[in-house]
């Protein structure tokens, strides 16, 4: 079946410091969702990447989804305290309907 | 605002109790999933409907059934609780269409003793 795979697993940044999640897919996507969870809250959506090397920004996050639709990450510049938490990548491959696969999760930790 | 709410924070439970989470969203979507997080393990998708008795296994369905009678709600049985369901449980729901943002409810903490 389709795996996620995201790295690091951790990140410790000093505040000011730049953050980048890598999500990995063993399918090709249809699409690609990233997600943030704040300690003790719930995931919520930031952004969808849909098309081939499709680059998109909010603000000091950027999200790139790669040429073969297999890969995506996630950029923070210049990181605040407000960025700690989890940020998942979840794709959508091809064949499987309304499902998303998610990644394991990359938890920032940002030392003020 | 969407919203999507789980019927309870917490929960503890015995090893071998029926346990019912049940999952209820206010916005008419289609599509309704349950998902279990774990440490290192991220979301994992244990069932999703995509309309109203209708049904798919996920991605680790053994050891749990669902329900979806009404199109707002959705529940997830443990027909015999074990320690290895201790877990958080997020339900979330979603439109069928192009952007298909999924909308999580809070969670419910689980202890299995």
């Amino acid at each position: 079946g389709q795996q996620v795979m995201q790295i690091p697993q951790y990140q410790h940044v000093q505040e000011g410091e730049d953050f980048t999640t890598y999500c990995n897919s063993s399918t090709t996507l249809s699409n690609i969702q990233w997600y943030k969870q704040r300690p003790g809250g719930h995931p919520v959506f930031l952004i969808q990447l849909v098309k081939s090397g499709e680059v998109k920004k909010q603000k000091r996050l950027t999200f790139q989804f790669g040429e073969a639709k297999k890969n995506s990450s996630l950029h923070i510049t210049a990181t605040q305290t407000t960025d700690v938490g989890t940020y998942f990548c979840a794709g959508n491959g091809d064949n499987a309907g309304n499902m998303l696969t998610f990644g394991g999760g990359t938890r920032l930790m940002v030392k003020p | 605002d969407v919203k999507v709410t789980q019927s309870s924070r917490y929960l503890v439970k015995r090893t071998g109790e029926k346990v019912f989470l049940e999952c209820v969203q206010d916005m008419d979507h289609e599509n309704m999933f349950w998902y279990r997080q774990d440490p290192g393990l991220g979301l994992r998708l244990i069932y999703f409907s995509y309309d109203v008795k209708m049904k798919e296994k996920g991605d680790i369905p053994e050891g749990y059934s669902v329900s979806r009678e009404k199109k707002e709600r959705f529940s997830l049985i443990l027909e015999s609780a074990s320690t290895n369901q201790t877990s958080m449980y997020l339900c979330a729901s979603s439109l069928i269409g192009d952007v298909e943002t999924q909308y999580f409810g809070p969670g419910t903490r689980l202890l299995v003793l």
